[in-house]
């Protein structure tokens, strides 16, 4: 069966500082995998997908990149995090296909990220 | 732009009641929508997944239908226990996005 990793669980970073937030997913292949923000009192927002090594498509202009670096393993990165990076970071994945959001996707346990 | 709305942001029920959860997109170019369940300071649990093609999933006591014409999608949830309280968020799938609704947070109240 596939399960899905993140860590950490939870993080607290001054402004300023860098930001790595590892998700690994185990038990299939080429997954497509994405990032999401959920800030407090809002819905979720999509950040980045990737559905291939190396392949990173952005949906929103920020202070957040992401990296593919393996074919299950997504990075969510940041080189000087701003106090409205806070929030709740999750990952997801969906089995392959040419179009992204297409199919049935299952997400992470999360990172609670706080910007102080 | 696909905007998602789930109405009432918040349900409090007792126990054993049947109840539904409403969700309302504009955009009726959708692959599918999905709905999730998420328990405080928890990830996504994904509960139905209906295709564009489709009018409704079953899955145990729950039951989602989707109503494309209408931009209309309703989760209905049988005989309502405590363990079913969390928020449920629907979502819709298209083009190159997924878009999510604030969500409706449930409290059954035993």
């Amino acid at each position: 069966s596939q399960t899905i990793h993140q860590w950490p669980a939870t993080l607290v970073q001054p402004v300023g500082s860098p930001l790595s937030l590892e998700c690994t997913v185990e038990g299939t292949s080429n997954p497509n995998l994405y990032w999401y923000r959920q800030a407090a009192g809002r819905g979720l927002q999509l950040l980045f997908y990737s559905v291939g090594i190396g392949q990173i498509s952005s949906e929103v202009p920020q202070n957040l990149s992401a990296s593919r670096p393996q074919d299950r393993q997504f990075i969510l990165s940041s080189k000087k995090l701003l106090l409205s990076d806070s929030g709740f970071y999750l990952c997801a994945w969906s089995v392959p296909g040419g179009r992204a959001h297409a199919y049935e996707q299952y997400f992470g346990p999360g990172t609670r990220l706080t910007v102080t | 732009k696909q905007e998602v709305t789930q109405i009432p942001a918040a349900l409090s029920v007792p126990e054993g009641e049947n109840l539904v959860l409403n969700c309302s997109f504009t955009d009726s170019a959708i692959y599918n929508l999905q709905w999730f369940r998420q328990d405080p300071g928890k990830g996504l649990t994904s509960l139905l997944l209906i295709q564009s093609s489709q009018r409704e999933q079953t899955s145990g006591r729950l039951n989602a239908s989707l109503d494309k014409s209408s931009g209309r999608s309703t989760l209905y949830i049988a005989a309502s226990q405590p363990g079913d309280s969390a928020t449920y968020l629907c979502a819709t799938s298209g083009g190159n996005d997924m878009r999510f609704g604030a969500g409706t947070r449930l409290t059954v109240k035993p």
